[in-house]
């Protein structure tokens, strides 16, 4: 089955630095990937995706780009605000959702 | 207008115990599913459930059983309730058809055993 590898677990930056969020996937099969955030005590929420026919896509501060031969994707924010500070998935689909471990973005005012 | 709603939002209960979480969502979706995440945060899926058949059924134990009236509900029912079960238990829908779409999760159920 899929495997989904984040990196890294934790992240601290400065306000108005940029964060990347990398995962890589087993399964080249996949062909969704989304991100979600994850705020305390709330349910994940999507916030950006690509599928397999894309490479890269853009929303505001965030972007998200998929290289399908190295099987890896990454979550880019730039001009980090506090309120960006969550946990952060990726996750890759094929007939079912894998979700990496996670990494909890701590942006500092 | 919620998307995707849960409830209880908490639910305490002891060891032997059997409890249901339940789960809508108005989205208009074909598919349900219920995940868990544990105390490191990781999310892992139990069911999922399209047209009312079981199309994902991982590593569960078979205390665990979904019950779905209809496309726009999915509860969970756990019976004979561990201290391990202890997590927070999150239900999602998206489209499997001409997919794959995007999942939305509801709030969330805490549930703690004692």
């Amino acid at each position: 089955g899929e495997n989904v590898e984040q990196h890294p677990s934790t992240l601290s930056v400065q306000e108005g630095d940029s964060a990347v969020i990398k995962c890589t996937y087993s399964d080249s099969a996949s062909n969704y990937f989304p991100w979600y955030k994850q705020e305390l005590g709330k349910g994940p929420q999507l916030i950006i995706d690509i599928r397999s026919n894309v490479g890269e896509k853009k929303d505001q501060r965030i972007a998200v780009t998929l290289n399908k031969t190295a099987k890896h994707f990454s979550l880019h924010i730039t001009e980090t605000q506090p309120e960006d500070s969550a946990v952060y998935f990726c996750a890759a689909y094929n007939n079912d959702m894998r979700f990496g471990a996670g990494t909890r973005l701590t942006v500092k005012p | 207008d919620t998307a995707v709603s849960q409830t209880p939002k908490y639910l305490v209960t002891q060891m032997g115990n059997d409890k249901s979480i339940k789960c809508e969502q108005n989205l208009g979706h074909d598919t349900m599913y219920w995940y868990k995440q544990d105390s490191k945060k990781f999310l892992k899926i139990m069911f999922s459930y399209n047209n009312k058949e079981l199309i994902i059924n991982e590593t569960v134990p078979n205390r665990f059983s979904p019950k779905s009236p209809d496309k726009a509900h999915l509860n969970l029912h756990i019976n004979s309730l561990e201290l391990g079960d202890s997590a927070v238990y999150f239900c999602a829908s998206g489209k499997i058809a001409g997919g794959p779409y995007e999942q939305y999760f509801g709030p969330g159920t805490r549930l703690t055993v004692t």
